[in-house]
């Protein structure tokens, strides 16, 4: 119940296509559902997070899509560049203030040039 | 970075000897998590505290100890380490108030011989 499962555990997509990593989760306590992009040496940074409450958040070439009832969210990265060549984690938090996340197994995205 | 530091970037040590990672923030933010990381597994919460001397086991917290004397410092000890502790540790501290958002130290990289 507290696990998050993430696919695939690795990308490989040619500059400028589209990539996609999927999440999903069972616990429907879960409120809050970051991602984090992480570079090689360096801690994770959070990229866009989404609550359930919303279908849809996009920020720059990074959109969020939602599906409460599926339980599944996914990361879409328009017009992928190799500068966004990195590890991508999604997490879920339980409904409190402690912030505890439970991660996803990460993706390792490779693009192209 | 977010205002955290860990200390040391680099340790190797041998089985059976004790291990204190530092984490410090300037950010005074009330939470403070150690996670580690290892490949297939994501991100693990060990430890993590909510306040000064406040401290709770996360999901990893076998062999771990934590304490918290200031809010600026959080430290992690492994009492005898083993092999198995071998990984990548990062500290996280936590935003003020909702959604309380994390963020991630440059990490330490904890070889265990």
């Amino acid at each position: 119940q507290q696990q998050v499962k993430q696919s695939p555990q690795s990308l490989i997509v040619q500059k400028g296509g589209i990539s996609i990593i999927n999440c999903a989760y069972e616990n429907t306590a879960f409120d809050y559902f970051p991602w984090y992009q992480q570079f090689p040496g360096k801690g994770p940074a959070l990229l866009i997070a989404i609550r359930p409450d919303v279908s849809e958040k996009k920020e720059g070439r990074f959109t969020i899509s939602f599906n409460k009832s599926a339980k599944q969210f996914s990361l879409h990265i328009m017009d992928s560049q190799p500068g966004d060549s990195a590890t991508y984690f999604c997490a879920a938090r339980r409904s409190s203030n402690t912030g505890k996340l439970i991660f996803g197994q990460g993706t390792t995205l490779q693009v192209k040039p | 970075d977010a205002g955290i530091t860990q200390s040391p970037r680099h340790k190797v040590t041998e089985t059976g000897t004790p291990v204190t990672l530092r984490c410090h923030q300037t950010e005074n933010h009330r939470y403070m998590y150690w996670y580690r990381q290892d490949p297939g597994h994501g991100l693990r919460l060990i430890h993590y505290s909510y306040g000064v001397k406040d401290t709770d086991k996360g999901e990893v917290s076998d062999g771990y100890s934590v304490s918290r004397s200031k809010t600026e410092d959080f430290l992690l000890t492994l009492e005898s380490a083993t092999s198995s502790q071998t990984s990548v540790y990062f500290c996280a501290i936590s935003g003020r108030g909702p959604p309380y958002e994390q963020y991630f130290g440059p990490g330490t990289r904890l070889t265990v011989t």
